[in-house]
């Protein structure tokens, strides 16, 4: 049993450049979402998703696409990385009100 | 949008002693989570509290759940230098998926 995982772990990418990050659970969760942390400021939301087929935004969604196409997989997308999205990138999944398990995360670098 | 403040932002302690924090928010919780996060790790889940006023132990860790539902605090008895890392606290409201999280206590013990 894998659990979340997100891949790539580390990424440097050259402004304006796309890429996707990867998150894949196996544990049938209902629920999927993307946080970023930067320092000072805890976790917060990007966009997340309610089951295959529905998303929404978070907190902070400008610059960044999803879709969830199967219960499993949950990518995020940036369009035209810009330094302001230099940050650590967590997936979390879960079954609801009964807490979240995160990726280990992917460490993202824009130059 | 939802802010949730937690204090204190960092503890420096010795082995052995308690440790106390805490999270207040501008509007109510339905769930209140305490995660735990280690160097290069992704957030790991301690304490889940579904309850106003609910009490919760999980060894040496016991967290409550306001009766306001607008704050939770969280206690470690007996700190051991393991304990060491990032504690956060998160809530959810009735939008499953969505989490919010407080800033984070960065917690180091000394032997």
């Amino acid at each position: 049993n894998a659990g979340v995982t997100q891949t790539p772990k580390f990424q440097v990418l050259k402004t304006g450049q796309s890429m996707t990050l990867q998150c894949a659970q196996d544990m049938n969760h209902e629920y999927m979402s993307w946080y970023r942390q930067d320092p000072g400021m805890g976790l917060r939301l990007i966009h997340y998703s309610v089951g295959a087929g529905i998303t929404d935004q978070g907190e902070v969604p400008n610059g960044y696409n999803v879709s969830r196409s199967t219960t499993e997989d949950f990518p995020l997308r940036l369009l035209s990385a810009a330094p302001s999205q230099t940050s650590v990138y967590f997936c979390a999944s879960g079954t609801g009100g009964y807490g979240y398990t995160f990726g280990s995360g992917t460490r993202l670098t824009v130059v | 949008g939802q802010q949730l403040n937690q204090s204190p932002q960092s503890m420096f302690i010795q082995e052995g002693e308690d440790v106390s924090m805490n999270c207040t928010s501008s509007s109510i919780f339905n769930t209140w989570l305490w995660y735990k996060q280690e160097p290069g790790e992704g957030p790991v889940l301690l304490i889940a509290l579904y309850k106003a006023g609910e009490l919760t132990s999980n060894g040496r860790l016991t967290a409550q759940f306001g009766i306001t539902r607008k704050d939770s605090f969280l206690n470690i008895s007996a700190s051991i230098p393991s304990d060491v890392g990032i504690y956060f606290c998160a809530g959810q409201d009735t939008s499953y998926g969505k989490l919010t999280f407080g800033q984070g206590t960065i917690l180091t013990v000394h032997p």
